[in-house]
């Protein structure tokens, strides 16, 4: 119930597509859910963050969509570019536990 | 400012050692919280620290532990090392503790021979 599915494990996406990250949770007590974007030789930094009251949060070409009654929520790059070549996780973290729970992370490439 | 900083970078132990891993937050974060990343796991909860107090801990054996000082600072140590220990360690500060935005240092490579 601790988990945190992620989907899918690899992307390859052409410069200027969409890219798409999905994540699924069990755990009802999560009420955080941001998103980490790391670069090789790196630690993850955080890219946008949710919270289980609001459906969509748009940050520039990064979009966060939220579905609470599904216990699902993803991750949208508009516009995708080379630079965004890079891991990114997805997290769930209950409050006052002081405790990410990551996803298995997603490889994204896009192609220039 | 500064960055979170890690020492060392990169570690190499053989089987039964132990090692210590240090990690410096960024100035006046007073949450430090430590993250174990493999390939086959992915990033794996150890512990986290706030003003000394270690407020959460993961499922790891009790070979793994930590400790903060009063300037934040935090450690971790790892005793009887095993081949499955070779790993990046991750550490992460943060003002007040998540939800508050963790920062990440780059890690510590340790490899166990």
């Amino acid at each position: 119930q601790q988990q945190v599915k992620q989907s899918p494990q690899s992307l390859i996406v052409q410069k200027g597509g969409i890219s798409i990250i999905n994540c699924a949770y069990e755990n009802t007590a999560f009420d955080y859910f941001p998103w980490y974007q790391q670069f090789p030789g790196k630690g993850p930094a955080l890219l946008i963050a949710i919270r289980p009251d609001v459906s969509e949060k748009k940050e520039g070409r990064f979009t966060i969509s939220f579905n609470k009654s599904a216990k699902q929520f993803s991750l949208h790059i508009m516009d995708s570019q080379p630079g965004d070549s890079a891991t990114y996780f997805c997290v769930a973290e209950a409050s006052g536990t002081y405790k990410y729970i990551f996803g298995t992370g997603t490889r994204l490439k896009v192609l220039a | 400012k500064a960055g979170v900083t890690q020492t060392p970078r990169y570690l190499i132990k053989t089987r039964g050692q132990q090692v210590t891993l240090s990690c410096s937050p960024i100035s006046g974060h007073r949450s430090v919280s430590w993250y174990q990343q493999t390939p086959g796991q992915g990033l794996q909860f150890l512990f986290e620290y706030f003003s000394e107090t270690q407020r959460n801990k993961g499922n790891f054996p009790g070979r793994f532990s930590g400790r903060q000082f009063s300037n934040s600072r935090s450690e971790m140590n790892v005793s009887t090392l095993e081949l499955g220990d070779s790993a990046l360690y991750l550490c992460a500060s943060s003002l007040w503790g998540s939800p508050d935005e963790q920062y990440f240092g780059p890690g510590t490579r340790l490899t166990v021979t």
